[in-house]
C-alpha cells in the first residue's frame, strides 16, 4: 500500500495561497491522490483528486509531479475558515478501503 | 442528491454496556461504506468496510463489529464497552473504487 507524507502542521496569511506538500513516493500507477479536509468536530470534507494531471476546482487546485511520487494542494486565496485538518490520501485500490495519515494542521493567520 | 445521515451526535454510554450506531444513505444504491474512529488530536482510523450487504472487512482487531442488514445501512455495535472505545467515530460512503467518499458527521462517544 503506498503511504503519504505530510508536515504535521502550516500556517499561511489570509488571502495568500496555501500551498500543502504530500509525498507518495511508493504510490502505483493505478492509484489517484485524494485531499479532504476535516474542521474541528466534523467530518472530513472531499476537496479533489487527480491521477496523472493537474486538477483544478472550485476549491482547489492540485498539482501532481511527472513521476506522481509527490503532489501540491493549493489554496488559491486561504481564509480564515480554511482553517483544518488536511490530509492527503492515496486510494488503496485492491481493498476497496481509504486510509488517512495524520494530516496537515493548517492555520491560516488574519 | 446523495445523504449521509449519522445518529447520534454524542453518546455518553458507561463501561461494560453495549452500543449501536446507525448510519443510512440515500439518494444512491449500493455503496461502498466505511466507519472509521477518531481518538482525540489523532488522525482517523478505518475500522470497517462494506462493498455490500453482509460483506463487513475489518482492519483492526477490537472490541466492536460492524453489519451492513441493508444496502443503504450499516451499523456499529459492541457487546460490552471500554474505556478505550471513547472517541469520535464517523461513517462515510463511496460509489466506487476511485471516487470521493462522503462523511457524515459523526457521533462522539463518551465511555465513563
Amino acid at each position: 500500500d503506498a503511504k503519504t507524507t505530510q508536515p504535521p502542521s502550516m500556517d499561511c496569511a489570509e488571502g495568500r495561497a496555501a500551498n500543502l506538500p504530500c509525498n507518495h513516493s511508493t504510490i502505483s500507477g493505478n492509484e489517484y491522490v485524494y485531499w479532504y479536509r476535516q474542521i474541528h468536530s466534523q467530518g472530513p470534507q472531499y476537496i479533489i483528486h487527480g491521477l496523472k494531471n493537474n486538477e483544478t476546482n472550485e476549491m482547489a487546485s492540485l498539482i501532481i509531479t511527472e513521476d506522481r511520487k509527490s503532489s501540491t494542494l493549493i489554496l488559491p486565496h486561504a481564509t480564515l475558515r480554511d482553517t483544518a485538518v488536511y490530509y492527503c490520501i492515496v486510494r488503496v485500490w485492491r481493498n476497496n478501503d481509504m486510509r488517512f495519515g495524520a494530516g496537515t494542521r493548517l492555520t491560516v493567520k488574519p | 442528491s446523495q445523504t449521509i445521515h449519522q445518529w447520534p451526535a454524542t453518546l455518553v454510554q458507561p463501561v461494560g454496556s453495549p452500543l449501536s450506531l446507525e448510519c443510512t444513505v440515500e439518494g444512491t444504491s449500493n455503496p461502498n461504506l466505511y466507519w472509521y474512529r477518531q481518538a482525540a488530536g489523532r488522525g482517523l482510523q478505518l475500522l470497517f468496510y462494506s462493498v455490500g450487504i453482509g460483506q463487513i472487512s475489518s482492519e483492526v482487531p477490537q472490541n466492536l463489529s460492524a453489519s451492513r442488514p441493508q444496502d443503504r445501512q450499516f451499523i456499529l455495535s459492541s457487546k460490552k464497552l471500554l474505556l478505550s472505545d471513547s472517541g469520535f467515530y464517523l461513517c462515510a460512503w463511496s460509489r466506487g473504487q476511485s471516487t470521493e467518499a462522503f462523511f457524515g458527521q459523526g457521533t462522539r462517544l463518551t465511555v465513563v
